[in-house]
């Protein structure tokens, strides 16, 4: 039942862009992205809604297909600082909140 | 605005002791949530309550955890007896149903290591 999120890890040179997918086996209600660096808390990045409300951060953008129950996470023009482990989080209606296998993100200089 | 505060930030304790860990959300938040990671996993859901009232505990492993949150303001969550397999930082977050979006904010947490 948890979000299956792909790839696993990806590595990047500053200024070049990366997609990270998120798919569920459920009917999703909402979708929220994190990322976490090694040693911190999740830092909440985006949330998407049914019915396609979504909020933006930095240059970080993202879909939410709700009939493929799924949601994708755009970063264009990486920064250094984007690195860290990309976490989806799901609920499905009841507000249950799941959250996806993760995506490790390194960005090279 | 003060973020989500926990304590002890580091615990290590040998299997089969019990352990508390405490969590003050965001002022004016009714959501509190404790999660569970593993290193190299995503966040576990443990328990999340609305105010002092438990919404969701069905991946608590009730025989050995339990929480509480009392006044629907701090939490504590206790692990007894702890067992190795617990070793993993536990996560408190809390939000507020903004338009439904219940975006959370997470403390620092709390690095479990259990011998």
């Amino acid at each position: 039942q948890q979000p299956v999120q792909s790839p696993q890890a990806v590595i990047l040179r500053e200024g070049e862009d990366a997609v990270i997918n998120c798919s569920s086996s459920k009917a999703l209600y909402s979708v929220h992205w994190y990322r976490q660096k090694h040693g911190e808390a999740p830092v909440f990045l985006m949330i998407l809604l049914k019915g396609g409300e979504q909020k933006g951060h930095e240059k970080i953008s993202a879909s939410f297909n709700e009939k493929k129950q799924q949601s994708s996470l755009y970063l264009t023009a990486s920064q250094l600082s984007y690195s860290g482990t990309y976490f989806c989080g799901t609920t499905s209606g009841t507000y249950k909140y799941i959250f996806g296998t993760g995506t490790r993100l390194k960005v090279l200089a | 605005e003060a973020g989500v505060a926990q304590s002890p930030r580091y615990k290590i304790i040998e299997k089969r002791q019990s352990v508390a860990f405490w969590c003050n959300p965001i002022s004016g938040h009714a959501t509190l949530y404790w999660y569970q990671q593993i290193l190299g996993q995503g966040p576990k859901l443990l328990i999340q309550f609305q105010n002092n009232g438990v919404v969701d505990d069905s991946q608590l492993p009730k025989d050995r955890f339990s929480a509480e949150r009392l006044k629907g303001v701090d939490s504590t969550l206790k692990i007894q007896p702890a067992k190795l397999e617990d070793s993993a930082v536990y996560l408190c977050a809390s939000s507020t149903p903004r338009d439904k979006l219940y975006e959370q904010y997470f403390g620092p947490g709390t690095r479990l290591t259990v011998t």
